[in-house]
Protein backbone atom coordinates (compact mmCIF):
# COMPACT_ATOMS: atom_id res chain seq x y z
CA UNK A 1 0.00 0.00 0.00
CA UNK A 2 1.22 3.27 -1.07
CA UNK A 3 1.60 5.53 1.72
CA UNK A 4 3.60 7.95 4.48
CA UNK A 5 4.25 7.36 7.81
CA UNK A 6 5.21 9.56 10.42
CA UNK A 7 6.40 8.88 13.78
CA UNK A 8 5.80 10.01 16.47
CA UNK A 9 1.57 10.62 16.20
CA UNK A 10 1.65 12.28 19.30
CA UNK A 11 4.52 13.83 21.22
CA UNK A 12 4.90 15.84 24.69
CA UNK A 13 8.41 17.25 25.37
CA UNK A 14 9.95 20.20 27.21
CA UNK A 15 11.48 23.26 26.21
CA UNK A 16 15.16 22.22 24.79
CA UNK A 17 14.90 18.84 24.60
CA UNK A 18 15.78 17.69 21.33
CA UNK A 19 13.93 15.67 18.84
CA UNK A 20 13.15 13.79 16.05
CA UNK A 21 10.00 13.28 13.81
CA UNK A 22 10.55 10.53 11.13
CA UNK A 23 8.68 10.51 7.95
CA UNK A 24 8.70 7.81 5.55
CA UNK A 25 7.33 7.41 2.65
CA UNK A 26 7.42 4.01 -0.04
CA UNK A 27 6.45 5.36 -3.58
CA UNK A 28 10.06 6.50 -4.65
CA UNK A 29 8.90 9.39 -4.88
CA UNK A 30 11.42 12.65 -5.84
CA UNK A 31 9.57 15.28 -3.48
CA UNK A 32 8.86 15.89 0.27
CA UNK A 33 8.07 18.78 2.43
CA UNK A 34 6.97 19.17 5.89
CA UNK A 35 4.30 21.08 7.13
CA UNK A 36 3.04 22.49 10.18
CA UNK A 37 -0.97 23.57 10.83
CA UNK A 38 -2.04 25.94 13.42
CA UNK A 39 -5.49 27.15 14.19
CA UNK A 40 -6.40 29.63 11.75
CA UNK A 41 -3.64 29.58 9.51
CA UNK A 42 -2.99 27.10 6.46
CA UNK A 43 -0.33 24.54 5.95
CA UNK A 44 2.95 26.54 5.99
CA UNK A 45 5.61 25.02 4.96
CA UNK A 46 8.70 24.28 6.78
CA UNK A 47 11.47 22.83 4.15
CA UNK A 48 11.30 20.89 1.48
CA UNK A 49 13.40 18.72 -0.48
CA UNK A 50 13.66 18.09 -4.21
CA UNK A 51 15.70 14.66 -4.22
CA UNK A 52 18.16 12.65 -2.00
CA UNK A 53 21.18 15.37 -0.55
CA UNK A 54 18.84 18.43 -1.86
CA UNK A 55 16.81 20.40 0.55
CA UNK A 56 15.56 24.00 0.96
CA UNK A 57 13.75 26.34 3.48
CA UNK A 58 9.87 27.07 3.31
CA UNK A 59 8.10 29.86 4.89
CA UNK A 60 9.02 29.20 8.32
CA UNK A 61 12.33 26.76 8.65
CA UNK A 62 13.52 28.89 11.82
CA UNK A 63 14.29 26.61 14.71
CA UNK A 64 13.97 23.47 12.55
CA UNK A 65 16.49 21.35 10.16
CA UNK A 66 16.10 18.37 7.79
CA UNK A 67 18.45 15.80 5.98
CA UNK A 68 17.70 13.81 2.95
CA UNK A 69 20.13 10.86 3.07
CA UNK A 70 18.14 8.45 1.77
CA UNK A 71 15.36 8.90 -0.97
CA UNK A 72 12.34 7.36 1.12
CA UNK A 73 13.33 8.98 4.82
CA UNK A 74 13.31 13.09 5.28
CA UNK A 75 13.44 13.22 9.08
CA UNK A 76 12.10 16.70 11.06
CA UNK A 77 14.94 17.34 13.60
CA UNK A 78 13.74 20.51 16.32
CA UNK A 79 17.45 20.59 17.97
CA UNK A 80 15.86 23.00 20.95
CA UNK A 81 12.43 23.25 20.80
CA UNK A 82 10.53 25.71 22.17
CA UNK A 83 6.68 26.08 22.88
CA UNK A 84 5.78 28.13 19.98
CA UNK A 85 6.69 25.24 17.99
CA UNK A 86 3.55 23.28 19.46
CA UNK A 87 1.47 22.40 16.92
CA UNK A 88 0.78 19.61 14.18
CA UNK A 89 3.33 18.49 11.95
CA UNK A 90 2.31 16.35 8.32
CA UNK A 91 5.53 15.38 5.91
CA UNK A 92 4.42 15.02 2.45
CA UNK A 93 5.38 13.73 -0.63
CA UNK A 94 4.88 14.21 -4.79
CA UNK A 95 6.38 12.02 -7.49
CA UNK A 96 8.69 14.11 -10.24
CA UNK A 97 6.38 16.31 -11.96
CA UNK A 98 6.32 18.75 -9.13
CA UNK A 99 2.90 21.28 -9.01
CA UNK A 100 1.40 18.49 -11.46
CA UNK A 101 1.41 15.89 -9.29
CA UNK A 102 -1.22 15.48 -5.97
CA UNK A 103 0.89 15.62 -2.95
CA UNK A 104 0.49 12.35 0.04
CA UNK A 105 0.52 13.13 3.34
CA UNK A 106 1.88 11.35 6.27
CA UNK A 107 -0.81 11.38 9.51
CA UNK A 108 0.28 14.09 11.42
CA UNK A 109 2.57 14.72 14.42
CA UNK A 110 0.70 16.36 17.01
CA UNK A 111 3.71 18.13 19.20
CA UNK A 112 3.31 19.92 22.46
CA UNK A 113 6.14 21.72 24.01
CA UNK A 114 6.15 22.80 27.71
CA UNK B 1 4.16 36.39 -0.88
CA UNK B 2 1.37 34.59 -2.27
CA UNK B 3 -1.69 34.39 -0.95
CA UNK B 4 -4.42 31.74 -1.33
CA UNK B 5 -7.70 33.01 0.06
CA UNK B 6 -10.89 30.68 0.62
CA UNK B 7 -14.37 31.62 1.59
CA UNK B 8 -16.21 30.52 3.58
CA UNK B 9 -14.10 29.58 6.50
CA UNK B 10 -16.94 27.23 7.84
CA UNK B 11 -19.90 26.10 6.50
CA UNK B 12 -23.04 24.11 7.98
CA UNK B 13 -25.51 22.42 5.24
CA UNK B 14 -28.07 19.47 6.10
CA UNK B 15 -28.07 16.50 4.81
CA UNK B 16 -29.45 16.61 1.21
CA UNK B 17 -28.14 20.22 0.30
CA UNK B 18 -26.00 21.28 -2.59
CA UNK B 19 -22.72 23.46 -1.83
CA UNK B 20 -20.18 25.42 -2.90
CA UNK B 21 -17.05 27.07 -1.90
CA UNK B 22 -14.40 29.23 -3.60
CA UNK B 23 -11.02 29.40 -3.78
CA UNK B 24 -9.00 32.37 -4.49
CA UNK B 25 -5.39 32.61 -5.74
CA UNK B 26 -2.95 35.11 -8.22
CA UNK B 27 -3.57 34.41 -11.45
CA UNK B 28 -0.18 35.42 -12.90
CA UNK B 29 2.66 32.25 -12.72
CA UNK B 30 -0.02 29.42 -12.21
CA UNK B 31 1.36 25.95 -12.83
CA UNK B 32 -1.51 24.41 -10.90
CA UNK B 33 -4.54 24.41 -8.53
CA UNK B 34 -5.07 20.83 -5.56
CA UNK B 35 -8.23 20.07 -3.58
CA UNK B 36 -7.73 18.32 -0.53
CA UNK B 37 -10.08 17.17 1.64
CA UNK B 38 -9.14 16.81 5.39
CA UNK B 39 -11.00 14.85 8.20
CA UNK B 40 -10.65 15.56 11.46
CA UNK B 41 -7.46 12.71 13.30
CA UNK B 42 -7.04 11.51 9.03
CA UNK B 43 -4.24 13.23 6.95
CA UNK B 44 -5.56 15.30 3.54
CA UNK B 45 -6.29 13.22 0.56
CA UNK B 46 -6.15 14.99 -2.93
CA UNK B 47 -9.39 15.30 -4.66
CA UNK B 48 -8.14 17.09 -7.58
CA UNK B 49 -5.28 18.22 -9.48
CA UNK B 50 -6.16 21.01 -12.22
CA UNK B 51 -3.95 22.48 -14.93
CA UNK B 52 -5.79 24.54 -17.63
CA UNK B 53 -7.86 27.30 -17.95
CA UNK B 54 -11.39 25.72 -17.90
CA UNK B 55 -10.97 22.64 -16.88
CA UNK B 56 -13.58 21.03 -15.01
CA UNK B 57 -13.04 17.82 -13.00
CA UNK B 58 -15.71 15.25 -11.24
CA UNK B 59 -15.40 12.47 -8.42
CA UNK B 60 -18.62 11.50 -7.37
CA UNK B 61 -20.90 13.87 -6.12
CA UNK B 62 -17.85 16.44 -6.02
CA UNK B 63 -16.80 18.12 -8.47
CA UNK B 64 -14.48 21.32 -9.04
CA UNK B 65 -14.06 24.04 -11.72
CA UNK B 66 -11.27 26.16 -12.54
CA UNK B 67 -10.67 30.20 -13.70
CA UNK B 68 -6.91 31.10 -14.05
CA UNK B 69 -7.56 34.34 -15.99
CA UNK B 70 -9.36 35.76 -12.81
CA UNK B 71 -7.62 33.45 -10.74
CA UNK B 72 -10.47 31.45 -8.50
CA UNK B 73 -11.56 27.96 -8.08
CA UNK B 74 -15.10 26.47 -6.86
CA UNK B 75 -15.51 23.12 -5.37
CA UNK B 76 -19.25 22.10 -5.47
CA UNK B 77 -20.53 19.19 -3.42
CA UNK B 78 -23.92 17.74 -4.50
CA UNK B 79 -26.65 16.36 -2.25
CA UNK B 80 -23.91 16.51 0.64
CA UNK B 81 -24.22 13.69 2.99
CA UNK B 82 -22.86 13.47 6.85
CA UNK B 83 -19.60 11.80 5.44
CA UNK B 84 -18.67 15.05 3.37
CA UNK B 85 -17.90 16.88 6.54
CA UNK B 86 -14.36 17.72 6.45
CA UNK B 87 -12.35 20.62 6.24
CA UNK B 88 -11.97 21.24 2.11
CA UNK B 89 -8.24 23.08 1.52
CA UNK B 90 -7.13 24.26 -1.85
CA UNK B 91 -3.34 24.72 -2.70
CA UNK B 92 -1.64 26.59 -5.13
CA UNK B 93 0.81 25.28 -7.46
CA UNK B 94 4.06 27.76 -7.70
CA UNK B 95 7.21 28.00 -8.87
CA UNK B 96 9.63 25.50 -7.80
CA UNK B 97 7.52 23.03 -7.16
CA UNK B 98 6.05 24.59 -4.06
CA UNK B 99 2.38 24.21 -3.20
CA UNK B 100 0.56 27.30 -1.01
CA UNK B 101 -2.18 26.06 0.95
CA UNK B 102 -5.41 28.58 1.62
CA UNK B 103 -6.74 28.00 5.39
CA UNK B 104 -9.62 25.85 3.97
CA UNK B 105 -13.24 25.87 4.52
CA UNK B 106 -14.92 23.50 7.43
CA UNK B 107 -17.77 21.91 5.83
CA UNK B 108 -20.50 20.21 8.45
CA UNK B 109 -23.84 18.37 7.33
CA UNK B 110 -26.01 17.94 9.53
CA UNK B 111 -27.92 14.39 9.62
Amino acid sequence: EAQVTQNPRYLITVTGKKLTVTCSQNMNHEYMSWYRQDPGLGLRQIYYSMNVEVTDKGDVPEGYKVSRKEKRNFPLILESPSPNQTSLYFCASRSRGGQFTEAFFGQGTRLTVV
Amino acid sequence: ILNVEQSPQSLHVQEGDSTNFTCSFPSSNFYALHWYRWETAKSPEALFVMTLNGDEKKKGRISATLNTKEGYSYLYIKGSQPEDSATYLCAFGAKSEKLVFGKGTKLTVNP
